[in-house]
């Protein structure tokens, strides 16, 4: 069973351009979750999706940041006109479903971003 | 959620126990106590999570106070695989249209495992 997968691992884009950052849970997983690490930070939450619907998407910033889970494919995480600031590591994970403290979220490897 | 503190850094010999402690005095009663690590260069992974019993599972052990205001997670045979920063988070286990789905990670402590 492959686990969390993302792409790209790393991707460098130049001020104000996009950035799509994509993520497959793993398999049976119905449930997505964004996270971001500024370098020397922990992990925070950025949103919160199931198929087709954003559940929780208090943790993104209100411009620029948008994401989506469609019945196919995998949830994107799209970033417009990029700033510096945006220069992170964003992490993915899912979970089988269901809004329990015993269910362990799997994480991808993440996709380190560089905005020059 | 509730507040976690851990120390920021620890270190440990290889194949010596190492006791990682997490302070949450203000943890609630529907709270679960979750560990997750990060490798260098790799997303979290979990590692063992618990209520109010000690736990034990195949990668680690976790100890929880009487009070459950602490407790600790238990290497019990320290490896280089196991440098890593090693996160205590608290997650309510009441879905009371909350968001206890969300995992708030502090800094964590930096585990180092000298050979």
């Amino acid at each position: 069973n492959a686990g969390v997968m993302q792409n790209p691992r790393h991707l460098v884009r130049r001020r104000g351009q996009e950035a799509r950052l994509r993520c497959s849970p793993m398999k049976g997983h119905s449930h997505v979750y964004w996270y971001r690490q500024l370098p020397e930070e922990g992990l925070k939450f950025m949103v919160y999706l199931q198929k087709e619907n954003i559940i929780d998407e208090s943790g993104m910033p209100k411009e620029r940041f948008s994401a989506e889970f469609p019945k196919e494919g995998p949830s994107i995480l799209r970033i417009q006109q990029v700033v510096r600031g945006d220069s992170a590591a964003y992490f993915c994970a899912s979970s089988p479903g269901g809004v329990s403290s015993y269910n362990e979220q799997f994480f991808g490897p993440g996709t380190r971003l560089t905005v020059l | 959620d509730a507040k976690t503190t851990q120390p920021n850094s620890m270190e440990s010999n290889e194949e010596e126990p190492v006791h990682l402690p997490c302070n949450h005095s203000t943890i609630s009663g529907t709270d679960y106590i979750h560990w997750y690590r990060q490798l260098p260069s790799q997303g979290p992974e979990y590692v063992i999570h618990g209520l109010t019993s000690n736990v034990n599972n195949r990668m680690a052990s976790l100890a929880i106070a009487e009070d459950r205001k602490s407790s600790t997670l238990i290497l019990h045979r320290a490896t280089l695989r196991d440098a890593a920063v090693y996160y205590c988070i608290l997650r309510d286990s009441v879905d009371s249209g909350g968001s206890n789905y969300k995992l708030t990670f502090g800094k964590g402590t930096l585990l180092t495992v000298n050979p």
